[in-house]
């Protein structure tokens, strides 16, 4: 069984420019969570989506991130304009019930803002 | 205060040596507590769900303690391949939401 992918695995950017990480949940997996990790900090939630619905964004940082999962399977995070803060490691996990069910991982994508 | 506390180390661990370290957490409605290792530029990856009875899975033991809000992981007989940073995580949903607070990760390096 395939686990979760995430596109692409870097991207160096420039500041100002627009960057959108994409992520492909393990089939058959309803909730979707995208977290981030910046430099020398611990992981931090951004949002979950239970199929296309946002179930909590509370982590969002602000309003230049768009997350969408547009009919319930892959989704995209947008960051636009993309600032040096925004520098890190963004993971996806999806897992197929909620509470007690382990959330799985993708590899992560790697964002450098310059 | 910090949703999950840990202290990063490292910790330089001897083969074949016993290793232990916790993590504190602030809410004390979370439900769901678990062990995370992450190897270096990786994604975390499970390494065992923790329960109030305590529990045991080869050579790593994790307890609970709710009262005192502190989760641990012991590591026996250390192996080369155990290096690795620890996650202490801890489920915060409540309501139908389900998102995870990690800790900073203890990094544990074992040495030949």
């Amino acid at each position: 069984e395939a686990g979760v992918t995430q596109f692409p695995s870097h991207s160096v950017i420039e500041k100002g420019q627009t960057v959108t990480l994409r992520c492909d949940p393990i089939s058959g997996h309803d909730n979707l969570y995208w977290y981030r990790r910046v430099m020398g900090k611990e992981i931090k939630f951004l949002l979950h989506f239970v199929k296309e619905s946002k179930q909590d964004e509370s982590g969002m940082p602000n309003n230049r991130f768009l997350a969408e999962r547009t009919g319930g399977t892959y989704s995209t995070l947008k960051v636009q304009p993309a600032e040096l803060e925004d520098s890190g490691v963004y993971f996806c996990a999806s897992s197929q019930d909620r509470v007690r069910d382990e959330q799985f991982f993708g590899p992560g994508t790697r964002l450098t803002v310059l | 205060r910090k949703e999950v506390e840990q202290d990063p180390g490292p910790f330089n661990v001897p083969e074949g040596a016993t290793v232990a370290f916790n993590c504190t957490y602030s809410n004390s409605a979370s439900q769901s507590f678990f062990w995370y290792r992450q190897d270096c530029r990786k994604e975390p990856k499970l390494l065992m769900s923790v329960y109030s009875s305590g529990n045991e899975d080869g050579r790593f033991t994790a307890q609970l303690n709710r009262a005192s809000q502190y989760i641990s992981l012991l590591i026996r007989d250390s192996k080369l391949s155990d290096s690795a940073t620890y996650l202490c995580v801890v489920n915060m949903g409540s309501g139908g939401n389900n998102r995870l607070a990690f800790g900073k990760g203890n990094q544990v390096v074992v040495i030949p």
